[in-house]
C-alpha cells in the first residue's frame, strides 16, 4: 500500500462548479498537510498548508484535513479555466521533512 | 518565479551514459531535496542535503549520487542509465527553521534516455 492515495483520474468541470479533490494516506505519522499546483512543464507550487487536523480557507480554495479518518481534501469555489493544472497533495511528519505525494488530479476547467 | 534555478532544462542521452543536473537554491535556504517525477510513480523523494551535508535519503537507486556544495547549489549524478530513468527531476530548497518549513520548487530538469 502507498503511503499517499489520490486518484490520479483528471477531472473536468464548467466554469464557475466546485472542484472537489482528495487524498487518503496511511502514515499515521503524518502531521504537516499540502496542496501543490502544477502547470504543465513547471515545477510544483505550494497553494495551501495545514498543519493537523482542521480546515483552512484561503479565498476560493478551502483545504480540509480528518486525521481520524487519514482523509484530506481540496475544494476549489467557482472555478476558473486559470485553475486547469495538476493538484497534488503532499504531506510530511514532523523532524522528517520528505514530502510524501500522492499521483496529482489533472484538472480542466472548461469556460 | 519560485527562486530556485535548474539547469539544463532538457536532456537527452542514451543508455549506459551519465549525467549531471545542477540545482541553484533560493537565496539563504539552506535545504535541499531532489524529486523524480515520472508518469506511474508520480513525485518521489530522493535525497536531501542540509548545509552541505545529507541530511534524508528515500528511493535513490544507487546508480544516483547527490552532494551540495559550499556555496549550496547541488548536484544530482545519474549514471549507468536506464530506459526507466526518463523522468522529470526537481530540485526544491527550504530554510529549515521552527514550524512549517515550506519546499519551494525549481522548474525541473527533463530527462530522456534513448
Amino acid at each position: 500500500q502507498k503511503e499517499v492515495e489520490q486518484d490520479p483520474g483528471p477531472l473536468s468541470v464548467p466554469e464557475g462548479a466546485i472542484v472537489s479533490l482528495n487524498c487518503t494516506y496511511s502514515n499515521s505519522a503524518f502531521q504537516y498537510f499540502m496542496w501543490y499546483r502544477q502547470y504543465s512543464r513547471k515545477g510544483p507550487e505550494l497553494l495551501m498548508y495545514t498543519y493537523s487536523s482542521g480546515n483552512k480557507e484561503d479565498g476560493r480554495f478551502t483545504a480540509q484535513v480528518d486525521k481520524s479518518s487519514k482523509y484530506i481534501s481540496l475544494f476549489i469555489r467557482d472555478s476558473q479555466p486559470s485553475d486547469s493544472a495538476t493538484y497534488l497533495c503532499a504531506m510530511s511528519s514532523y523532524g522528517n521533512n520528505r514530502l510524501a505525494f500522492g499521483k496529482g488530479n489533472q484538472v480542466v476547467v472548461i469556460p | 518565479d519560485s527562486g530556485v534555478t535548474q539547469t539544463p532544462k532538457h536532456l537527452i542521452t542514451a543508455t549506459g551514459q551519465r549525467v549531471t543536473l545542477r540545482c541553484s537554491p533560493r537565496s539563504g535556504d539552506l535545504s535541499v531535496y531532489w524529486y523524480q517525477q515520472s508518469l506511474d510513480q508520480g513525485l518521489q523523494f530522493l535525497i536531501q542535503y542540509y548545509n552541505g551535508e545529507e541530511r534524508a535519503k528515500g528511493n535513490i537507486l544507487e546508480r544516483f549520487s547527490a552532494q551540495q556544495f559550499p556555496d549550496l547549489h547541488s548536484e544530482l549524478n545519474l549514471s549507468s542509465l536506464e530506459l526507466g530513468d526518463s523522468a522529470l527531476y526537481f530540485c526544491a530548497s527550504s530554510l529549515p527553521g521552527q514550524g512549517r518549513e515550506t519546499q519551494y520548487f525549481g522548474p525541473g530538469t527533463r530527462l530522456l534516455v534513448l
